[in-house]
């Protein structure tokens, strides 16, 4: 089993829409988690970070359920420039901040 | 504004030569990263380094070195060149963790690597 597993999509939605993306850890000493965003051909940026009660940043609201070892990505008001692939991320209980990347979802939004 | 800057944005190289990738970072960061990324794989660390002269294996460390002399630079060092070598190497960088929290980490432009 995987670290971080996400559904790998890809996500096809109209302009406007609202999408979301789970994702689920094994590691239950995970500490941290993060959105990052990867554009083709590009590197990962980071999109947000996963705080234990949820948090929002504009049209993007993220969530963490500890109990059920899931993440979730939610975007509102889906535009043409969100298209990309969403990598989830933890950071297990080891030091050294090293992180565990899941292989990523791939959305493309569509006029 | 972090920033990560790798040497190469494109490199071709032959089977057997020794491959040097050259990472900086601008921001004091503690801990630097090599992942290589390859379709359907996802990203996968090779090594990472937490402070000067300090190297840890990554999970797919096998036929790489690195090397870390100062806290801003990390080198990936391919030592004799393989065809199953060529990837997209990315580099990143973090602060260390602060309590029970790591940090993001941040990437640099990423090397597109083909040995031929």
């Amino acid at each position: 089993r995987k670290e971080v597993e996400q559904d790998p999509g890809p996500f096809n939605v109209p302009e406007g829409a609202t999408v979301a993306f789970n994702c689920t850890y094994s590691n239950s000493a995970s500490q941290s988690f993060f959105w990052y965003r990867q554009d083709c051909r590009k590197e990962p940026k980071l999109l947000m970070s996963v705080y234990s009660s949820g948090n929002e940043d504009g049209r993007f609201t993220a969530q963490l359920n500890r109990a059920s070892q899931y993440i979730s990505l939610l975007i509102r008001d889906s535009k043409l420039s969100d298209s990309a692939t969403y990598l989830c991320v933890c950071a297990g209980g080891t030091s050294y901040g090293k992180l565990t990347f899941g292989q990523g979802t791939i959305l493309t939004v569509h006029p | 504004d972090v920033k990560v800057t790798q040497s190469s944005r494109y490199l071709v190289k032959r089977t057997g030569e020794k491959v040097f990738l050259e990472c900086v970072q601008d921001m004091d960061h503690e801990n630097m990263f090599w992942y290589r990324q390859d379709p359907g794989l996802g990203l996968r660390l090779i090594y990472f380094s937490y402070d000067v002269k300090m190297k840890e294996k990554g999970d797919i460390p096998e036929g790489y070195s690195v090397s870390r002399e100062k806290k801003e630079r990390f080198s990936l060092i391919l030592e004799s060149a393989s065809t199953n070598q060529t990837s997209m190497y990315l580099c990143a960088s973090s602060r260390p963790r602060q309590g029970i929290s790591n940090q993001p980490q941040h990437f640099g432009d990423g090397t597109r690597l083909s040995i031929l």
